[in-house]
């Protein structure tokens, strides 16, 4: 089956480390996209990719960093920086600007 | 910034009957708006999309409806059922040929049986 996977679906870091969110997807899109969502709160974007070795900054990216090597692959990092990073994440994608975006299930993410 | 948002934070509604839920966008630019379903604990799933050159369009018991005079967007969905519970969102993107799909803040509604 065509889908977008997120892992893992639980993840906890302790301060002062970095973790990767892994994000898959068999549909051949071309856009990927990351977002961050709080308690209560709508999806905020991280970082996004047209194109593959090629991605840019969202509307909250200080503390993350992506790379897609792969048409297939889009990694988000949550580096040390990140001071509050206890958060639902969503890993989503699309095939063009006039498709409706596909999301996995996403990382919540806890820091200990 | 231009941005998409949502009037009402929570709507209770009763099992059966028709549910409304508003979107305003300040970006007359946009030409593609989508509604999206989220359960809790999970991402967000396609309802149903509309493009600018359209007013309305119908699903399976759903409506959207499309107001480019006021920057207007509502999803219409009839003999709600406690399933329908969920936040609902509605994005814009399209702008210009972004890709990129700009979320509200969105509205939780709560079906009583």
């Amino acid at each position: 089956d065509g889908g977008i996977t997120q892992s893992p679906k639980y993840l906890f870091r302790k301060e002062g480390q970095n973790v990767t969110l892994s994000c898959e997807q068999n549909l051949n899109h071309d856009a990927m996209y990351w977002y961050r969502q709080d308690p209560g709160q709508g999806l905020r974007l991280i970082y996004y990719s047209q194109i593959v070795n090629d991605f840019q900054k969202g509307d909250i990216a200080e503390g993350y960093s992506v790379s897609r090597e792969k048409k297939e692959s889009f990694p988000l990092t949550v580096t040390s920086a990140q001071k509050n990073p206890t958060a639902f994440y969503l890993c989503a994608s699309s095939a063009t600007a006039y498709t409706e975006a596909f999301f996995g299930q996403g990382t919540r993410l806890t820091v200990v | 910034g231009e941005s998409v948002g949502l009037h009402l934070p929570t709507l209770s509604v009763q099992e059966g009957d028709n549910s409304i839920i508003n979107c305003a966008y300040s970006n007359s630019a946009s030409d593609y708006f989508i509604w999206y379903k989220q359960e809790s604990g999970k991402g967000p799933q396609f309802i149903i999309d509309i493009r600018s050159n359209m007013d309305k369009r119908q699903g399976q018991r759903v409506t959207v409806l499309l107001n480019k005079t006021v920057k207007h967007l509502s999803l219409q969905i009839a003999a709600t059922q406690p399933g329908d519970s969920a936040v609902y969102f509605c994005a814009e993107n399209g702008v210009g040929g972004s890709y990129i799909p700009t979320f509200g803040r969105g509205t939780s509604l709560i079906v009583h049986p």
